[in-house]
């Protein structure tokens, strides 16, 4: 398997515009994890889902976030009206049901809003 | 919310020695993970010790947990640089899915 892919790696926006992000989980992983990763804060849980279903949103830091996981192989993070605090790497991660409880993370999306 | 904290924030040694790096959480645990991140790079997993565990062995790795003082160390034995990286302990929320990161240790190994 090639691991979890995220796209674009890399993205430069301007303020207002709307940021879509993608994220392809590991075939046959059940859950599926958004992070963001600052300096100031670290890493921190946006959302997560199993088989497709949000379980909690509770990090989302604002509406102008949303997330969906239309199918088993595909998440989008949607940031729109993007801002220049929203400036990060965002991580994609997945992990298998089952007591190993390890998560796989994909190689991340620095997003640089101007 | 984050609740691991790790200690300390960075750490320089040199090759050949061990690297010790302690990390402290706030609510009770099903279980610790331990990550490592490379620079420009996603996390990888390295270990993960079990509320009713006390230590675990992985390759050149010890985890310990103490759940009594709410706290866990890494060792990494016998160092080498390419162990530069920073490593994050996990802390499980109830669900034992969702994960609470600090905001690492980063461990500089010098030739």
């Amino acid at each position: 398997d090639a691991g979890v892919i995220q796209s674009p790696r890399h993205e430069v926006t301007e303020m207002g515009q709307e940021v879509t992000l993608r994220c392809k989980p590991i075939s046959g992983h059940d859950y599926l994890f958004w992070y963001r990763q600052t300096m100031m804060r670290g890493l921190e849980l946006l959302i997560y889902f199993n088989n497709n279903v949000p379980i909690d949103d509770s990090g989302m830091p604002e509406d102008r976030f949303s997330a969906k996981m239309p199918n088993a192989s595909f998440s989008t993070l949607k940031i729109q009206p993007s801002e220049p605090r929203d400036s990060a790497v965002y991580f994609c991660a997945s992990s298998p049901s089952g007591l190993s409880y390890e998560q796989y993370f994909g190689p991340g999306t620095r997003l640089t809003v101007t | 919310s984050q609740q691991g904290e790790e200690d300390p924030q960075a750490l320089s040694i040199q090759e050949g020695e061990n690297a010790t790096m302690n990390c402290s959480y706030k609510t009770s645990i099903n279980n610790l993970q331990w990550y490592r991140q490379n620079s420009g790079r996603g996390l990888v997993h390295l270990i993960l010790i079990r509320s009713n565990e006390r230590e675990k062995h992985s390759g050149r790795l010890r985890v310990t947990l103490d759940t009594s003082k709410k706290s866990s160390s890494l060792l990494i034995t016998a160092s080498r640089a390419a162990d530069t990286a920073s490593y994050f302990c996990a802390t499980d929320q109830n669900s034992g899915y969702a994960l609470n990161f600090g905001k690492g240790t980063s461990l500089l190994v010098t030739p």
